[in-house]
């Protein structure tokens, strides 16, 4: 158990449906992450918020849409997704600067139909 | 383009061989290196954060080098047991990046009771 929680673990969506996936943490960290694991990919970098305030986009496709309601709770929305973004999404926390360790949740397992 | 190399790929050794990585990345503008440890259906556990040239960081049966003149850093497990089954990541972090983490593919251990 890391403090990082995702919800759903496994996600099943059509191209055409609109979905959320759901990371919280319970650390008091200031700074949330979500990144992206294709099959024989490295970890990839989507988004970074810290203190609340989108601070990356790494050239993500805007079917990808992220939410960070306060410092414990970060959303990333999907719509009209394609194949390809079938992955594992993973959240990460972290206190301070880069040089912090990041706290990692169990991923999303999520299967675009 | 920024590329983090680790090697081997995967590696297979009996309980209580040592075994050790390697991760190679840009040698410039370097800001930290991070260890991570990601175990089959949990989350990636930090291992190290380092960020000093010559560093060395130990945790129990584990330890790291660094070497950011030349690129390069190793992970070193002694002994390893079947419970340091994991894959072993690493990221790197350059100063006129934004901080963000680059992450290598990782290297698959096993190991065999």
């Amino acid at each position: 158990e890391t403090g990082v929680t995702q919800t759903p673990r496994h996600l099943v969506m059509g191209m055409t449906n609109k979905k959320s996936l759901k990371c919280e943490q319970h650390l008091g960290h200031n700074a949330m992450y979500w990144y992206k694991q294709s099959a024989k990919k490295p970890l990839e970098l989507m988004f970074v918020y810290s203190l609340e305030e989108r601070v990356e986009n790494n050239s993500v496709p805007s079917r990808f849409s992220p939410e960070c309601p306060n410092s414990s709770h970060l959303f990333l929305h999907l719509h009209t997704l394609q194949p390809e973004d079938s992955a594992l999404y993973l959240c990460a926390s972290s206190q301070g600067g880069w040089d912090g360790e990041q706290y990692f949740g169990p991923g999303t397992r999520l299967t675009v139909t | 383009i920024l590329n983090v190399e680790q090697s081997p790929q995967s590696l297979h050794v009996q309980e209580g061989d040592s075994t050790n990585f390697t991760c190679s990345f840009p040698s410039s503008n370097f800001y930290a290196l991070h260890w991570y440890r990601w175990e089959t259906a949990k989350s990636p556990e930090a291992l190290f954060v380092m960020t000093l040239n010559g560093d060395e960081k130990k945790k129990g049966r584990i330890s790291a080098t660094l070497n950011t003149k030349e690129g390069y850093s190793y992970l070193y497990i002694k002994g390893s047991q079947p419970e340091d089954s994991a894959t072993y990541l690493c990221a790197f972090t350059a100063g006129n990046q934004g901080g963000k983490l680059i992450f290598g593919q990782g290297t698959e251990l096993s190991v065999k009771p």
